[in-house]
């Protein structure tokens, strides 16, 4: 186990409604990262946070936003929630940026109606 | 822009036998390459990366990959496959030097391990 925890582990939403997902980073990590991994794919890179701040972004819309706190735990946001966005969220932990090896959680598995 | 290529959707091996998953990458200047699997309903584990130096990084469960350069690939290997590697494995790139610690994935490999 790699002490990133997520939370839900699941979650059924309907169309148009908003979600929010959490996250707890690993003891000592500073940054918090959010992928997206849809069925039979790999993971999709959402964004990162590094000490509070967004620290990178993939090609996801706004209405895909998150926070990271002074604790380093961190959530994602969903707004205006469409059926492909049904997927396997996963939150990954570091202790910094570059090569640092990233530890995963679990996820939370999303399923839209 | 960066990419992964994983060719192979699915690699069938018999318990015992070496297993070779391929991966190939495309990054602007040196890269960071790591590998993960995924089990069923589990979140990804690592199981090892190339930062720089020794072409062969060895990793964990006794997986190692070597790194080249002019070929641009990174395979996973082992030496002696076990029914319990059976999973799904990711070859994933970093670029150095990127603000960003943004991973790119590729879309996987099926290792299925036959007693």
């Amino acid at each position: 186990e790699t002490g990133v925890t997520q939370s839900p582990t699941h979650l059924i939403k309907t169309r148009g409604q908003q979600v929010t997902l959490r996250c707890s980073s690993q003891s000592g990590h500073n940054t918090v990262s959010w992928y997206q991994q849809a069925l039979g794919q790999g993971p999709q890179f959402i964004f990162q946070y590094y000490r509070e701040e967004e620290n990178g972004r993939g090609n996801f819309p706004p209405r895909f936003s998150g926070l990271q706190f002074p604790n380093y735990s961190s959530e994602l946001n969903v707004n205006a929630l469409e059926l492909d966005d049904s997927a396997l969220y996963l939150c990954a932990s570091s202790s910094g940026q570059g090569q640092e090896t990233q530890y995963f959680g679990p996820g939370t598995r999303l399923l839209v109606l | 822009a960066q990419s992964v290529a994983q060719p192979e959707d699915q690699v069938n091996v018999a318990e015992g036998n070496p297993l070779t998953v391929k991966c190939t990458y495309s990054v602007s200047g040196n890269p960071y390459l790591f590998w993960y699997v995924q089990y069923p309903n589990r979140g990804l584990q690592f199981l090892l990366k190339y930062i720089t130096g020794d072409n062969l990084v060895k990793g964990s469960y006794g997986f190692e990959a070597e790194f080249n350069k002019s070929q641009t690939s990174f395979h996973l290997k082992k030496p002696s496959a076990l029914v319990s590697d059976s999973a799904l494995y990711f070859c994933a790139v970093s670029a150095r030097g990127s603000s960003a610690s943004k991973i790119i994935f590729g879309s996987g490999t099926r290792l299925s391990i036959r007693p």
